[in-house]
């Protein structure tokens, strides 16, 4: 069975840093792009970075663009989102998606979601 | 490109239909392949979303039939042929033909 598990959430102040891991299993992350995906509370989805199996593409919504950092280790299985300069609406669950083709695709699977609080 | 579905939400008998569309600010349909780059999810309190349909009206496997989608270009649909309490959920349509990837607002379904 394919699965994502995130961590590394947790509350943080407005300017902080914060770095989240997605670990994989079942499937073989080296073949696949990701990215993840971000859900403010009580609000709807935001795709937030990219990047494709060789790290070699790597995309960024405009509202994390030079603050967030997306990276992966293919040996270990794993995705990171490094976090800095964050702000208040930064607070979201963040998701780990699977890109299902070898491009732009849909999300499948999808992790259960790591929570990041921004506050003072 | 900007997703807009409607309605934000709906009330539905069981048994009943349930219809959500989904329109894109610009066409996603890529004419090379005739495919339209559209997505939906389903997603349940306290869960991740949960992929419904891919390339617009291609049903995931384990998605039960009485879920339907359809359209092109601009205008899409995703149907519930007869509510279940279990399809209770915010459903969201999702475009992947261009970056960044992009999200209808989602429309809450419930039991009327």
């Amino acid at each position: 069975e394919m699965q994502l598990v995130e961590s590394g959430g947790g509350l943080v102040q407005p300017g902080g840093s914060l770095r989240l891991s997605c670990a994989a299993s079942g499937f073989n992350l080296s073949n696949y792009s990701m990215s993840w995906v971000r859900q403010a509370p009580g609000k709807g989805l935001e795709w937030i970075s990219f990047i494709s199996s060789g790290s070699t593409t790597i995309y960024y919504a405009d509202s994390v663009e030079g603050r967030f950092t997306i990276s992966r280790d293919n040996a270990k299985k794993s995705l990171f989102l490094q976090m800095n300069s964050l702000r208040a609406e930064d607070t979201a669950v963040y998701y780990c998606a699977r890109e299902v083709l070898r491009g732009l695709s849909w999300f499948d699977p999808w992790g259960q979601g790591t929570l990041v609080t921004v506050s003072s | 490109i900007v997703m807009t579905q409607s309605p934000d939400s709906l009330a539905v008998s069981l048994g009943e239909r349930a219809t959500i569309t989904c329109k894109s600010s610009q066409s996603v349909l890529y004419s090379s392949n005739n495919k339209n780059y559209l997505a939906w999810y389903q997603q349940k309190p306290g869960h991740p979303p949960k992929l419904l349909f891919y390339w617009a009206s291609t049903r995931q496997s384990g998605v039960p039939d009485r879920f339907s989608g359809s359209g092109s270009g601009t205008d899409f649909t995703l149907t519930i042929s007869s509510l279940q309490a279990e399809d209770v959920a915010l459903y969201y349509c999702q475009q992947y033909y261009t970056t960044p990837r992009t999200f209808g607002q989602g429309t809450k379904v419930e039991i009327k």
